[in-house]
């Protein structure tokens, strides 16, 4: 089946520090990759996807490229900060029955960015 | 932001009684899910909505039934709660199946004692 590994957490960084969060899939077929981003108290929000190998998606200075060799879809960003900190979910996606999309979750990562 | 609606925000139940979580959307999307979360496990799927009385089974559907009567309203009933339902309820929309995103409510939290 479908499975998604995340870096552990908790990831605690200074501000202006590079960022990486490691992601790796398994799957059958050819999914599309997201990266989530929950604020705390929030649903989760749409951080970025990539929906074909070698695709890079990006957004707010964040970027993943889609890496079907390795199977992996890193999170990275040049320069963090204070507002960053919230915990990040990354995800493959899949089309199930009528055509929805299914989504499976990594388990989280949490980032604290401190001043 | 997604017009996305969940009610209870919370709720504190006792093992053995029924709940019923409401999710009601704004945007007429056709999909709608729901997903639980739990530490450690990120977000599973419990179950899904193609279209008004299509539904289907997620990865976690034991124990949870749902229905769709309206393209804006998505119910998640728990017949019988039991403390491993105690979690976090997320509802999501999607208005096409391809490449687009699911946008979340703002979550239920749900208490078994």
């Amino acid at each position: 089946g479908n499975s998604v590994t995340q870096m552990e957490g908790p990831v605690t960084l200074s501000e202006e520090a590079f960022l990486t969060i490691n992601c790796t899939y398994t799957a059958t077929g050819y999914p599309s990759l997201f990266w989530y981003v929950q604020y705390p108290g929030e649903g989760l929000q749409l951080l970025l996807k990539a929906t074909k190998a070698d695709d890079k998606g990006s957004n707010k200075g964040f970027e993943a490229t889609y890496r079907k060799e390795t199977t992996s879809f890193h999170l990275e960003k040049g320069s963090v900060q204070v507002s960053d900190s919230a915990v990040y979910f990354c995800a493959l996606g899949t089309i199930s029955s009528g055509s929805a999309r299914q989504l499976t979750f990594g388990s989280g990562t949490q980032l604290t960015v401190l001043p | 932001d997604a017009g996305i609606t969940q009610s209870p925000r919370h709720k504190v139940t006792e093992t053995g009684t029924p709940v019923t979580l409401r999710c009601h959307q704004t945007e007429n999307h056709r999909y709608m899910y729901w997903y639980r979360q739990d530490p450690g496990h990120g977000l599973r799927l419990i179950h899904y909505s193609y279209g008004v009385k299509d539904t289907d089974k997620g990865e976690v559907s034991d124990g949870y039934s749902v229905s769709r009567s309206k393209t804006e309203d998505f119910l998640l009933t728990l017949e019988s709660a039991t403390s491993s339902q105690t979690s976090v309820y997320f509802c999501a929309i999607s208005g096409g199946g391809g490449n687009s995103p699911l946008h979340f409510g703002n979550g239920t939290r749900l208490t078994v004692t």
